[in-house]
């Protein structure tokens, strides 16, 4: 069975500031897909990042990026230049690749509680 | 122009008191799941509908039913509720086989057994 571990339950930066988030996965598969979410206080879950396993290429959207270790089953989030409404619980994520019933299920980390301080 | 609606966001019942917690999708997906989110714990999946084929979680307890009447909507019945199933209930949404198949979330209706 797969697992994700986010080893850091809260982290804080400063506003206009870069934090990283760390994530590792222990997986025996080759074929798969790893996702940050960002859950903010009473708020929906909404998808930050998405990266293919078989894609060597760093996934990145606007000021969020990954950083991907594939050998070492690492899977960091950074986010530059924080704001205010970066604030929230963020969840890594694994699917696996596979096709089967069980294909599309997420596996997630514990979560890590993100402040930005002003 | 919410896509995974839930219904209600806030549901008070009694102890054992069955309660149904209701999930509607406007993105015309093919999976819908249900997962438990207990306070500041992960989401856990409890079963997800591919199509009308039901898929239940090895653990999950046989007090959780699931419903999928058409495409758009899916239910989850608790029919005995315990104290220990407090928690926030997920809906969430994806397309089978896509080769964007990322799930989409709504936001959650908060459940409190008194």
């Amino acid at each position: 069975a797969q697992t994700v571990t986010q080893s850091q339950p809260e982290m804080s930066v400063q506003e206009a500031e870069t934090v990283t988030l760390s994530c590792t996965y222990d997986t025996s598969e080759s074929d798969y897909y790893l996702f940050w979410y960002k859950q903010p206080p009473s708020r929906q879950m909404i998808l930050v990042i998405r990266q293919e396993a078989y894609k060597q290429q760093n996934a990145t959207e606007n000021r969020f990026s990954v950083n991907f270790q594939k050998a070492a089953k690492s899977f960091s989030l950074k986010i530059s230049d924080s704001q205010l409404g970066d604030a929230a619980m963020y969840f890594c994520a694994y699917r696996s690749g596979g096709w089967e019933t069980s294909g599309s299920r997420l596996t997630f980390g514990e979560g890590t509680q993100l402040t930005v301080n002003p | 122009d919410a896509m995974v609606i839930q219904n209600p966001r806030y549901q008070v019942t009694q102890f054992g008191k069955p309660v149904t917690l209701s999930c509607s999708q406007t993105l015309n997906h093919n999976v819908m799941y249900w997962y438990q989110q207990k306070s500041s714990q992960a989401p856990k999946l409890l079963f997800h509908y591919y199509d009308k084929d039901f898929n239940n979680e090895a653990d999950t307890p046989d007090n959780f039913q699931s419903r999928r009447p058409n495409t758009s909507f899916c239910f989850l019945d608790i029919r005995s509720p315990g104290l220990g199933d407090a928690a926030m209930y997920l809906c969430a949404t994806s397309i089978w086989k896509a080769s964007t198949d990322t799930q989409y979330f709504g936001p959650g209706t908060r459940l409190t057994v008194l």
